[in-house]
């Protein structure tokens, strides 16, 4: 049973407007979140993390909302660029992250029209 | 740069034949982990290091199995592979500890193909 969801597969949006992913968890003992970003042929890298104390947290054009109540995240990528394009795992840890395990879900790809 | 090395990038073998799979690292990190990643699918964990300590995820296969001989390598051998074995593995490090210290950092992964 999947406890960290993603459940647009996919998503296509034009250069310059916002990119929206959106992530949805069931594990409540979760409490650090990250997202990770992934081009082909190449492993995926850290984007941007937030805590469950923080509802949250910006990095340049990436923004990171959490909605604990909801059990939901979102990244926002404002301006989206087409170096963008890539697909965007969503993960999720307990134990305050400092110990394993990332739960990731499956990943939205994101492409970026010019 | 410091990073996550996997060797072989691309891995082809037969039904039953043993495979290793390599991953170094030059971050110094505590831990490393080994994920399992199917096609349109999340990455899975299979196991990691903390140091020596040997943590086995509950529903990995006994088919796979992990050794790390040192900080700097790790190392994903499959006894007998299946053609349910053909994926992605990805290894990772991260500093472990303290509170956000779970940032992992990934190699490139080891495309395995099971004919």
């Amino acid at each position: 049973d999947q406890q960290v969801k993603q459940n647009s597969p996919s998503l296509s949006v034009q250069e310059g407007r916002i990119s929206i992913l959106n992530c949805d968890y069931t594990n409540s003992m979760f409490d650090y979140f990250l997202w990770y970003k992934k081009y082909p042929a190449e492993g995926p890298t850290f984007l941007i993390s937030i805590s469950s104390i923080k509802d949250k947290n910006e990095d340049g054009r990436f923004t990171v909302f959490l909605n604990k109540s909801a059990k939901h995240l979102s990244l926002h990528i404002v301006p989206s660029q087409p170096g963008d394009s890539a697909v965007y795992f969503c993960a999720a840890s307990g134990y305050g992250g400092s110990q394993g395990n990332l739960i990731f879900g499956k990943g939205t790809k994101l492409s970026v029209k010019p | 740069d410091a990073m996550v090395i996997q060797n072989p990038r691309y891995q082809v073998t037969q039904f039953g034949k043993p495979v290793t799979l390599s991953c170094s690292q030059t971050l110094n990190h505590n831990v490393m982990y080994w994920y399992q990643q199917k096609s349109s699918q999340a990455p899975k964990l299979l196991f990691h290091y903390y140091d020596k300590d040997f943590n086995n995820e509950a529903d990995t296969p006994d088919n796979f199995q992990s050794r790390r001989p040192n900080t700097s390598f790790c190392f994903l051998d499959i006894r007998s592979p299946g053609l349910g074995d053909a994926a992605m593995y990805l290894c990772a490090t991260s500093r472990g500890g303290s509170f956000g210290a779970n940032v992992l950092t990934f190699g490139a992964g080891s495309r395995l193909t099971v004919l």
